[in-house]
């Protein structure tokens, strides 16, 4: 069982709504990573934070997704409006600065 | 920018033969951090190997690899196939910043 939580396992919308997935990361570390995982299982960055603070992101994420770490509540990442080329897995994961990932079991998207 | 190559999509193999996966990465950083990750059907990437020494031959669970800066590379590597290895695997490069950068992935087959 991994010690990142992700919920919810899957999640299923139509085009234009918002989709919204949390994440607890594991206790300790520091810095929390969003990766999408498409249907051809590439990985591709999102969005990170340390403490709260967003450290990095593209462009698609900063225009079309908000994401957010508060203290004491789970992350989260949320798709303001939804489009099929977002049907993806969602990958959080967490880790001590410089040091490997502990990554949670994702969020399926479909968009329909 | 930071960048992994892993040049084979699919790799199949007979169980009991050798495994070797490529890895060749390009950085401009002098003391990189590469990883191997697995990731099994449905499931979510685990990691199985580390290392930032140059020469110095990393295993676990079988599998081992060496960082050769020479080279640039990171080949995974374990003596003898099981039908449990079957599995994605993913060479990432983390160079002291906060994101790791996944390479494009190799899926090992392996058949009876």
């Amino acid at each position: 069982n991994s010690k990142v939580i992700q919920t919810p396992r899957y999640l299923v919308k139509g085009q234009g709504q918002k989709a919204k997935m949390r994440c607890i990361p594991e206790k300790g570390h520091p810095v929390v990573f969003w990766y999408q995982q498409n249907k051809n299982n590439e990985f591709k960055f999102l969005i990170n934070f340390q403490n709260q603070e967003v450290l990095q992101q593209i462009d698609m994420t900063e225009k079309r997704f908000s994401a957010e770490c508060p203290s004491n509540s789970p992350c989260s990442l949320e798709i303001q409006s939804s489009e099929a080329g977002d049907s993806a897995l969602y990958l959080c994961a967490s880790s001590w600065e410089n040091s490997d990932y502990t990554f949670g079991s994702g969020t399926r998207l479909l968009v329909i | 920018g930071d960048s992994v190559t892993q040049t084979e999509g699919l790799v199949t193999l007979t169980e009991g033969l050798p495994v070797m996966l490529n890895c060749t990465y390009q950085t401009i950083y002098s003391n990189p951090f590469l990883f191997w990750y697995v990731q099994h059907l449905n499931e979510s990437p685990r990691l199985l190997l580390k290392s930032f020494t140059d020469n110095k031959r990393t295993e676990h669970q079988g599998f081992h690899a060496t960082l050769h800066k020479s080279s640039s590379s990171f080949h995974l590597q374990k003596s003898s196939a099981q039908l449990s290895d079957s599995a994605l695997y993913y060479c990432a490069l983390s160079t002291g910043g906060y994101k790791v950068v996944f390479g494009s992935g190799t899926r090992l087959l392996v058949s009876p």
